[in-house]
């Protein structure tokens, strides 16, 4: 079974200031790796993913994320947060199986401080 | 840019009334999906539908759900009898094929008084 945790449920960080949002995985295959964001009253959209390509990864919105495989991990990280940023941000696995349902972490909610 | 459209986007019913959520997938997209998102919690797999059947369901989807995909551009997720507890924002998703990542719908938040 798949399964992803994130850890911190709320993080804070200042205008400029490095954004990290952790995540670790569970996989008992090849994991693909994704990571989605929420703003307020929206749906979830694609920031970026892993899919057994490069181990780092580049997303939308200046955001990257690092597979790394010994750790089950795959941070997302930006240099310097914007106040846009604000969001709640969904780590997910899928095994790409018959289903490639989505497994999804509890969430991060990033609250930027101007 | 095609896009996953969610209908209604909100709706308020009754206990023990039927509800149809809507969802129109991508045109060229062959896997269809359901999750919900209870206030605050997490987002959850609900089913999953490839080949017009369903190719896996959770522990929720039980025989209070179905999904239809009637005329080959709608997908549909019905709630028979509706409970308190279903009360939740309903999102549909599609994908091209197997590897590529899922696209979501803005969701539909249903209301169960």
């Amino acid at each position: 079974a798949q399964s992803v945790t994130q850890l911190g449920s709320h993080v804070s960080v200042s205008e400029g200031a490095l954004v990290l949002l952790r995540c670790n995985y569970s996989s008992s295959v090849p994991p693909y790796l994704f990571w989605y964001v929420q703003y307020p009253n929206q749906g979830l959209q694609l920031l970026l993913k892993y899919t057994s390509a490069a181990t780092l990864v580049k997303g939308i919105n200046g955001f990257e994320a690092e597979f790394k495989k010994s750790e089950t991990s795959f941070h997302l990280t930006k240099p310097s947060a914007h106040m846009s940023d604000a969001a709640e941000y969904f780590c997910a696995v899928s095994d790409l199986s018959n289903t490639g349902k989505l497994i999804f972490g509890q969430g991060t909610t990033l609250q930027v401080k101007p | 840019e095609p896009e996953v459209t969610q209908t209604p986007s909100h709706q308020v019913t009754q206990m023990g009334q039927e509800v149809i959520l809507r969802c129109v997938p991508i045109s060229n997209h062959l896997y269809f999906y359901w999750y919900r998102q209870i206030l605050g919690q997490k987002v959850e797999f609900l089913v999953s539908f490839y080949n017009n059947e369903i190719s896996e369901k959770s522990e929720i989807f039980d025989d209070q759900f179905s999904v239809e995909r009637p005329d080959g551009s709608n997908f549909t997720l019905k709630i028979r009898s509706t409970k308190l507890e279903d009360s939740a924002m309903y999102f549909c998703a599609s994908k091209v094929s197997r590897k590529n990542e899922q696209f979501f719908g803005p969701g539909t938040r249903l209301t169960v008084l």
